[in-house]
């Protein structure tokens, strides 16, 4: 069966530090792979998604960047943290558009 | 692209039925789906539904899709403290690449 690891499950970082966060697929290949993230509301906002290795797109410009290094990794980075990237990020994946998404166990970020 | 709309709070008492309900706009929608948040966790998958079809049952959960008027619904049978969450649902088109997620129901439910 396939199965999502998403580790930190909390981090508190200063504002202007570097950020790393990462995902793992276990059980599939070549999976699409998703981060989203959740602010204090309840909305649920796509930053990246990649439908294969070294392929990103961007939703929205930000201050994060992903990188997918290998099939079943995806990776959230940021050089220099703002304050406003405080969240609840969730990494995500599927065998296409059109198929569930099934979700990680979600990231607590806060910028202090 | 696709709007989806949620109220934001329901309250029942324990044992009773809860009704969810979701509107969208985008006719091509192929799948409809219902997820489930507890308190610091991720989103988890309770049911989906194809858009050819108007009813799926699955234990105490009931959807319902009206094409019509681009409603969407998800009955809870006897309700429990458990069921306590936030509910999304969500729909796909055929040119969007990702799901377009309602804003969340907070369903609390009353000893």
């Amino acid at each position: 069966s396939q199965t999502i690891h998403q580790w930190p499950a909390t981090l508190v970082q200063p504002v202007g530090s570097p950020l790393s966060l990462e995902c793992t697929v276990e059980g599939t290949s070549n999976p699409n792979l998703y981060w989203y993230r959740q602010a204090a509301g309840r909305g649920l906002q796509l930053l990246f998604y990649s439908v294969g290795i070294g392929q990103i797109s961007s939703e929205v410009p930000q201050n994060l960047s992903a990188s997918r290094p290998q099939d079943r990794q995806f990776i959230l980075s940021s050089k220099k943290l703002l304050l406003s990237d405080s969240g609840f990020y969730l990494c995500a994946w599927n065998t296409g558009y059109n198929s569930p998404l099934h979700f990680g166990n979600g990231t607590r970020l806060t910028v202090t | 692209g696709e709007d989806v709309e949620q109220s934001l709070f329901l309250s029942v008492r324990e044992g009773d039925s809860s009704v969810i309900n979701c509107t969208y706009t985008d006719s091509s929608s192929t799948y409809l789906y219902w997820y489930k948040q507890e308190p610091g966790a991720g989103l988890q998958l309770l049911t989906y539904i194809f858009s050819n079809m108007d009813m799926k049952q699955d234990q105490r959960l009931t959807v319902l899709l009206n094409k019509k008027d681009k409603h969407l619904s998800l009955r809870i049978a006897d309700t429990q403290t458990g069921d306590s969450a936030i509910y999304f649902c969500a729909g796909t088109s055929g040119s969007a690449r990702q799901l377009t997620f309602g804003s969340g129901t907070q369903l609390t439910v009353l000893p």
